[in-house]
């Protein structure tokens, strides 16, 4: 069992929709990273998270640390959201041990 | 542009040659991060710096492989003698350390290396 899964795998959505991409681990962390990619591109740091709830414009993070388990929500979602989304967490006590999901690629058609 | 930035972006090489890729961090951050990244792979750890310092250094870089940031500034990474596994995005990352973790992680777009 992988220590960080994300789920869906797989996403495909219509323009508008409301999109959630969950991710769970089962390790300490003293972080969380969601983080998107683009076919062929570099990685985009959207959210850093240790507790609560952040919001940037139509995307919203969340993490409960006791249920060890993160969402990523994107509200009136568009076909430039369209990309990988990837979940990590910084091992606790660790300064560079990252743990990756495997990612959720998302497809949003018009 | 104040983020960070890789370069070259793209590299096609001969087997055997060697290459060399720079990353600039954001200037503040005294935290740099290179990663390796195949395809439909995630990225996999190969070391950091805090300041000029190397304090980690994944089993997955080779002899083959260094990395340098003399002045805490800029860094770069080399690779000799390149093989054709070494085909993959090199991701550079920087973040500022804040009491408790590593803060935000930024990365730059990648530098993708081809090796023929």
């Amino acid at each position: 069992k992988n220590e960080v899964e994300q789920s869906p795998q797989n996403l495909t959505a219509q323009e508008g929709e409301f999109i959630t991409i969950n991710c769970s681990y089962s390790v300490g962390i003293s972080a969380l990273h969601w983080l998107q990619q683009h076919p062929g591109g570099g990685i985009v740091s959207l959210f850093m998270l240790s507790s609560g709830k952040k919001k940037h414009g139509r995307l919203i993070a969340t993490i409960n640390i006791q249920e060890k388990h993160s969402s990523l929500h994107i509200t009136a979602s568009h076909p430039r959201d369209s990309a990988v989304y990837i979940c990590a967490v910084l091992l606790m006590d660790s300064n560079y041990q990252l743990i990756w999901g495997a990612g959720t690629k998302l497809i949003i058609k018009p | 542009d104040t983020g960070v930035s890789q370069d070259p972006r793209h590299k096609i090489t001969k087997r055997g040659q060697n290459v060399t890729f720079r990353c600039d961090p954001i200037s503040e951050h005294n935290r740099l991060y290179w990663y390796r990244q195949t395809l439909g792979q995630g990225p996999e750890f190969l070391t950091y710096f805090q300041n000029e310092a190397q304090l980690e250094k994944s089993r997955l870089l080779s002899d083959r492989f260094s990395a340098e940031r003399p002045k805490g500034s800029f860094s770069t990474l080399e690779i000799q003698r390149t093989e054709q596994g070494d085909s993959a995005m090199y991701l550079c990352a920087s973040s500022q350390k804040t009491s408790g973790n590593t803060g935000e992680l930024f990365f730059g777009e990648g530098s993708r290396l081809t090796v023929l």
